[in-house]
């Protein structure tokens, strides 16, 4: 059982419409990663947080320490949004830890 | 700045032989991660690197070597490839452990 656990596992949308991804875990954390996995292959970090809320473009993440739970929202999709979407969280919870990933949400953004 | 480069992209092996996957950032990053990831898992870690000269087990190790002799370069070799080793491959690096981490390309793997 992965420790990280995101839903849904897949997400078809239309463009233009408003998402969001869940993930939640089971362990006090310091810090919540959010990563994107393009559809070549490449992926790279969208967001780290440890409270609130971030924002970049069209991306927002936010989070609840209390109750162990993050969401990544996308308004306004457009169909370049189609990814693997991974969330991630230091292995023993501190921020000296490595990361263990979740699995990912596959978003598909249909024209 | 090139950020993090892998070599090979692509490899396909037959069981029993060796090969050695490259890792070079250009960050000046201390921490350096050597990742598998295969269908419907997510990505695990292998070995890592805290610093020239050090390496350490992740969660899956078993019949990986890795080496950081410099900084910038940190090296995942397979002995002797089995089929259970076919997979993509990621190399990462970060400032911290638990920072952001910079993605390379991946190395696509077959091992027959």
């Amino acid at each position: 059982k992965n420790e990280v656990e995101q839903s849904p596992q897949n997400l078809t949308a239309q463009e233009g419409e408003f998402i969001t991804i869940n993930c939640s875990y089971s362990v006090g954390i310091s810090a919540l990663h959010w990563l994107q996995q393009h559809p070549g292959g490449g992926i790279v970090s969208l967001f780290m947080l440890s409270s609130g809320k971030k924002k970049h473009g069209r991306l927002i993440a936010t989070i609840n320490i209390q109750e162990k739970h993050s969401s990544l929202h996308i308004t306004a999709s457009h169909p370049r949004d189609s990814a693997v979407y991974i969330c991630a969280r230091p292995w023993g919870g501190s921020n000296t830890d490595k990361l263990i990933f979740g699995t990912g949400t596959r978003l598909q953004v249909f024209p | 700045n090139a950020g993090v480069t892998q070599t090979p992209k692509f490899r396909v092996l037959k069981t029993g032989q060796s090969m050695t996957l490259l890792c070079a950032q250009d960050m000046n990053h201390e921490y350096m991660y050597w990742y598998r990831q295969d269908p419907g898992m997510g990505l695990r870690l292998i070995h890592y690197s805290v610093g020239e000269g050090t390496t350490a087990k992740g969660e899956v190790p078993d019949g990986y070597n890795v080496s950081r002799l410099k900084k910038q370069n940190f090296l995942l070799g397979l002995e002797s490839a089995a089929p259970s080793q076919t997979s993509v491959y990621f190399c990462a690096s970060s400032y911290m452990t638990s920072g952001t981490q910079y993605f390379g390309p991946g190395t696509r793997l077959t091992v027959l």
